[in-house]
């Protein structure tokens, strides 16, 4: 079974410039969670999807940050424009829903803004 | 605020020795706890604990949850150098964003050889 994949692994940007991340969860999993992990500390929810409905986007910096998961599968992560404060692992995960909570995790992309 | 702390922050040992991992919680209709090792990147999946006193095991990994005091813990025995990396510990809880996992800080282990 393939795993959780995500597109770039790393990618370095000048503060002010768009970037974007992809994410294809795993086959059949409906629950798609986009995280953010910064050095020495856990994971932090950005936005959770129910197929291709958005339930829980409080965290997600709005003025910035942008996501979408339109036909229920895969997803990207935007921010425009990037800040120094963005630099940080993105995680993307995803779990079958339905009551089964086990989240299941991409390699992450670490991003630089420099 | 739900919470969930991780002890020690970090830990170093040698080849064969055994560590314990805590993990307390605070959390709203609580559901479930969870241990992630994290290597290089992405958190993989360890246990997933819902009942109190049932001990999870895989190989020398174990792990236990108590539900009256609000903590758990993960036991490595015999560890090895492969056993060093970021352990994190999760909570989920029940319904709309409680249903989300909170994670700790986690804690980072060294195993020497």
């Amino acid at each position: 079974e393939a795993g959780v994949v995500q597109s770039p692994r790393y990618k370095i940007i000048e503060k002010k410039q768009p970037v974007a991340f992809w994410c294809n969860p795993i086959s059949g999993h409906n629950t798609l969670y986009w995280y953010r992990q910064n050095l020495g500390q856990g994971p932090e929810l950005l936005i959770r999807y129910e197929n291709e409905e958005a339930v829980d986007d409080s965290q997600l910096p709005k003025d910035r940050f942008s996501a979408e998961r339109l036909k229920g599968v895969d997803s990207t992560l935007k921010i425009q424009p990037a800040e120094l404060g963005d630099s940080a692992v993105y995680l993307c995960a995803s779990s079958l829903g339905r009551g089964r909570i086990e989240e299941y995790f991409g390699p992450g992309t670490r991003l630089t803004v420099t | 605020e739900d919470k969930v702390v991780q002890s020690p922050l970090s830990l170093v040992v040698h080849e064969g020795d055994t560590v314990t991992l805590n993990c307390s919680y605070e959390v709203t209709n609580f559901r479930s706890l969870l241990w992630y090792k994290q290597e290089k990147k992405a958190p993989t999946f360890l246990f997933m604990l819902t009942s109190s006193g049932i001990e999870k095991k895989s190989g020398r990994l174990s792990s236990i949850l108590d539900k009256k005091e609000l903590f758990s813990i993960l036991n490595i025995t015999a560890t090895q150098t492969g056993d060093s990396a970021i352990y994190l510990c999760a909570v989920g809880g029940y319904g709309g964003s409680q249903g989300n996992l909170i994670f700790g800080k986690g804690t980072k282990l060294s195993v020497k050889p």
